[in-house]
């Protein structure tokens, strides 16, 4: 298993750019997340899944929409990029048993550099 | 969410354990304490969680106080790799709520 993958590991984007950032999971799990780490800080959550088609708010949702059309992706987008979403994202995913989270895996992250 | 207050770096000499200690006095009774780390430049890394009693696994015990207001992490032979940030997090454990993280614990392993 290759567990929670990013796809790119690296970006440099222009102010107003748009892109958007790929996680994918092979572990069938239901639940999947997006945060944001800026430097010296710990993990912000931006938007949420807790399933194929559905999405939801996190904590510092603004300038970003998601989309979970398959169950083993979630993407995240950027559509007008601005230096204060310079960044490292992180995807995670979990499957709570028994309706309890134990666990999420986190991806190895994608650094975000918006000039 | 209940606060956490976590020192913000320790050092700890190689072989010796490491017990890092994280405070949670609003902690709600349905919230579970969970520990991650994070290795320089890596995603997070689920460690343990515990509600009230204490907990053991391959990589870490977990003691939480009887009123639950604190907890400590030990790492019982911390090596080099275990230099990581540690993050306390008290969580619900349902539904699809997503971590909250704090500042964490800088853990330096010193050969």
């Amino acid at each position: 298993n290759a567990g929670v993958t990013q796809t790119p590991k690296f970006r440099v984007l222009k102010t107003g750019q748009s892109m958007t950032l790929l996680c994918a999971q092979d572990m069938n799990h239901e639940y999947m997340y997006w945060y944001r780490q800026d430097p010296g800080m710990g993990l912000r959550l931006i938007h949420y899944s807790v399933g194929e088609g559905t999405t939801a708010k996190g904590e510092v949702p603004d300038g970003y929409n998601v989309s979970r059309l398959k169950k083993q992706n979630f993407l995240l987008g950027l559509e007008s990029a601005a230096p204060s979403q310079t960044s490292v994202y992180f995807c995670a995913s979990s499957y709570p048993p028994s309706g309890k989270l134990d666990e999420q895996f986190f991806g190895p992250g994608t650094r975000l550099t918006v000039l | 969410d209940a606060k956490t207050t976590q020192p913000p770096s320790m050092d700890c000499a190689e072989g010796r354990a490491a017990n890092l200690p994280c405070n949670h006095s609003t902690i709600s009774g349905n919230e579970y304490v969970y520990w991650y780390r994070q290795i320089h430049s890596q995603g997070p890394q689920y460690i343990i969680h515990g509600l009230k009693n204490n907990e053991t696994n391959e990589m870490a015990s977990l003691i939480i106080t009887e009123d639950r207001k604190s907890s400590t992490l030990i790492l019982p032979h911390a090596t080099l790799r275990d230099t990581a940030v540690y993050y306390c997090i008290p969580h619900s454990g349902g539904g699809a709520d997503g971590l909250t993280f704090g500042k964490g614990t800088h853990l330096i392993i010193q050969p």
